[in-house]
Formats: structure tokens, C-alpha cells, sequence
């Protein structure tokens, strides 16, 4: 149990377009979801926490407005990145958890590239 | 500032062989530990966690060890199988279960040699 889909696995688009990425807990429901951008040779930085049915919770450094997070269901999470440019290329991954006593379990991550 | 630590960028192991994979943690504020496994093109997968209220945990053939008083963490994989061959993240939270924030090292690379 605890499977987590993140689609797409791979995108690449042009500067200035918008890329939605969606995180699925499979077999339960997350009230919470995370998502993480790795860029190379660095750790997974935490971007943002996204509860269902509230706003997310952004760390500091990361644009909200650039990067849209909506939870609207206990299965769904979407990540859209808005007006991406080159700098926004990297690795993205989610990740969900069951409940508070359970760990979090992670997508297979996006790889999205910019050009 | 980074927090937690995998100062191994890599590791090579003889199958058969005791794999030991080292974390180091600045915050003394973690309270629960992690490690996650990760394929190339794959999510990283949960494997073992350890309790800030404790010095060992074990799950068949992995062990993590906690030096508190060090802010060091270990894993160790015994007998190592050519399985094992990933990256190995070491993560730390200041919540219970890890279910909120967690902060990553940077991964060493596992390979085993059969």
C-alpha cells in the first residue's frame, strides 16, 4: 500500500508557458501532500505543504505565485508552475502521507526542462 | 545551510558485506530520522526510521544507529545485495513520524559489487 502517481514524469516546454503537475495518493487518502524540487547534485528542498481544502504553506524562498498548488481533494494535489522560465527547469517531486502517524511516501518526481 | 549531511557522495560494497552509510545533522532540533532508498527514475521509497528516543532500530537487514550527543546517524545493510545498488537518503524532522517538513542530505550512491 501507500502509492503515490505523480504525472507527468517528463516535460519539456517553451519559456513563458504553464506546467501543472498532479500528485495522486493511489490506495488512501492524504490529508496532507508535499512537494519537493531537486536541482543536480543537491538534496530535495521542501517548497511547500498542501493540506486538503485550505491554502498551502510555502517555505521561504518559494514564490506562491509562481508556483500554484491546489489540494482539493484527499487524493488529488496539482503543482502548477506558472510562466516557467529556464531557471525553473529541475527535478519535482511529491509526496503524501496518510496520517500523522504514518511517513510520507514519494511520486516517482517530473523532470521538467525549460528551454 | 545545510542541516543534514551525507558527506559520501558514494560507496562501493562486495556483496555479502556490511554496507555502512553515514548522515551527519546540525539541528538539534531534529527529532525523528529517516532514510529513504531511491532508483534513477523513481520516487524514493521509505526503508527505515529511528526515534530521537532511541539509539538502534532494525528491520531485517537494516539497521539505523543514532548518536544524539554526535548528531550522527548510521545505516547499515547486511549481508549487502546487489538489490541495494541506489542512492540512500538520509532525512531528519522536528516532528514525530517525520510526517511534516523533512530535510534532506544530499544521497550517497550505493553500489554493490557482486
Amino acid at each position: 500500500g501507500a502509492v503515490v502517481s505523480q504525472h507527468p514524469s517528463w516535460v519539456i516546454c517553451k519559456s513563458g508557458t504553464s506546467v501543472k503537475i498532479e500528485c495522486r495518493s493511489l490506495d488512501f487518502q492524504a490529508t496532507t501532500m508535499f512537494w519537493y524540487r531537486q536541482f543536480p547534485k543537491q538534496s530535495l528542498m521542501l517548497m511547500a505543504t498542501s493540506n486538503e481544502g485550505s491554502k498551502a504553506t510555502y517555505e521561504q524562498g518559494v514564490e506562491k505565485d509562481k508556483f500554484l498548488i491546489n489540494h482539493a481533494s484527499l487524493t488529488l494535489s496539482t503543482l502548477t508552475v506558472t510562466s516557467a522560465h529556464p531557471e525553473d527547469s529541475s527535478f519535482y517531486i511529491c509526496s503524501a502521507r496518510r496520517d500523522s502517524n504514518q511517513p510520507q511516501h514519494f511520486g516517482d518526481g517530473t523532470r521538467l526542462s525549460i528551454l | 545551510d545545510q542541516q543534514v549531511k551525507q558527506n559520501s557522495p558514494s560507496l562501493s560494497v562486495q556483496e555479502g558485506r556490511i554496507s555502512i552509510l553515514n548522515c551527519d545533522y546540525t539541528n538539534s532540533m531534529f527529532d525523528y530520522f529517516l532514510w529513504y532508498k531511491k532508483y534513477p527514475a523513481e520516487g524514493p521509497t521509505f526503508l527505515i526510521s529511528i526515534s530521537s528516543i532511541k539509539d538502534k532500530n532494525e528491520d531485517g537487514r537494516f539497521t539505523v544507529f543514532l548518536n544524539k550527543s554526535a548528531k550522527h546517524l548510521s545505516l547499515h545493510i547486511v549481508p549487502s545485495q546487489p538489490g541495494d545498488s541506489a542512492v540512500y537518503f538520509c532525512a531528519a524532522s522536528g516532528t514525530t513520524f517525520g510526517n511534516e517538513k523533512l530535510t534532506f542530505g544530499t544521497g550517497t550512491r550505493l553500489t554493490i559489487i557482486p
